[in-house]
């Protein structure tokens, strides 16, 4: 398997413009979890899904926000009406539904959203 | 809600040395665990050592060891033999044991520098 991926790496918008990532998690894996993290800080927990379910959503996520996992393989994250305050690297991760030391996280390589 | 503090937001090492790097963690949970993780930079996040909150046992991988004292959740990390490729951002996460809502909970970072 060759880990979760993520597209596009790096994304440049106006703000105002909507985006979509992709992320496609390690093929047995039925969590998937989306995160942002802004320059020098760590990454902020958006929402997670569980299979086709999302069962998780942070406060960071608003209105403009939207993910889904439509049939429990890969998902996306779009935001609508882009503002400078969203621009991040977006990560996605994937585990196993596992309690325990099983459901460790692996991640993908990030989106970077630059928003002029 | 659980909260994970890097209080050094740099360091730096000679090659060859060993280096310690701090994390404290708030929760009232019982049973978690934490983590380190290596973000290389421009590369995607790895993991590199995991507690169990319940083992009072240190955990080990190689060269990298940790001191857990769960008393005063405090979660160091210890890279022994400091190499050139250990250079990076360094993150300490918690996860709760909960089989639902085990997202991370990440701490703001310490950049590792590692002079030849």
């Amino acid at each position: 398997d060759t880990g979760v991926s993520q597209d596009p790496r790096h994304k440049i918008t106006k703000r105002g413009q909507n985006v979509t990532f992709r992320c496609d998690p390690i093929s047995e894996h039925n969590r998937l979890y989306w995160y942002r993290q802004t320059l020098g800080q760590g990454p902020e927990f958006l929402t997670y899904f569980q299979n086709e379910a999302q069962l998780e959503k942070s406060r960071l996520l608003s209105d403009r926000f939207s993910a889904e996992r439509p049939k429990g393989s890969f998902s996306t994250l779009e935001i609508q009406r882009t503002e400078q305050g969203d621009s991040a690297m977006y990560l996605c991760a994937s585990s196993l539904g596992l309690a325990g030391a099983r459901g460790e996280q692996y991640f993908g390589p990030g989106t970077r959203l630059t928003v002029t | 809600a659980q909260t994970v503090t890097q209080s050094q937001p740099e360091m730096s090492v000679q090659e060859a040395e060993t280096v310690t790097l701090s994390c404290t963690y708030d929760t009232s949970e019982s049973d978690y665990y934490l983590f380190w993780y290596k973000q290389p930079p421009s590369r995607q996040m790895i993991l590199v050592i995991r507690q169990e909150a319940y083992k009072q046992q240190n955990a080990t991988e190689n060269r990298f060891s940790v001191n857990f004292q769960k008393a005063a959740k405090s979660f160091s990390l210890k890279i022994s033999d400091s190499q050139l490729g250990d250079a990076a951002m360094y993150f300490c996460a918690y996860r709760s044991d909960m089989e639902y809502g085990n997202k991370l909970v990440f701490g703001a970072g310490t950049i590792l520098r590692v002079k030849s």
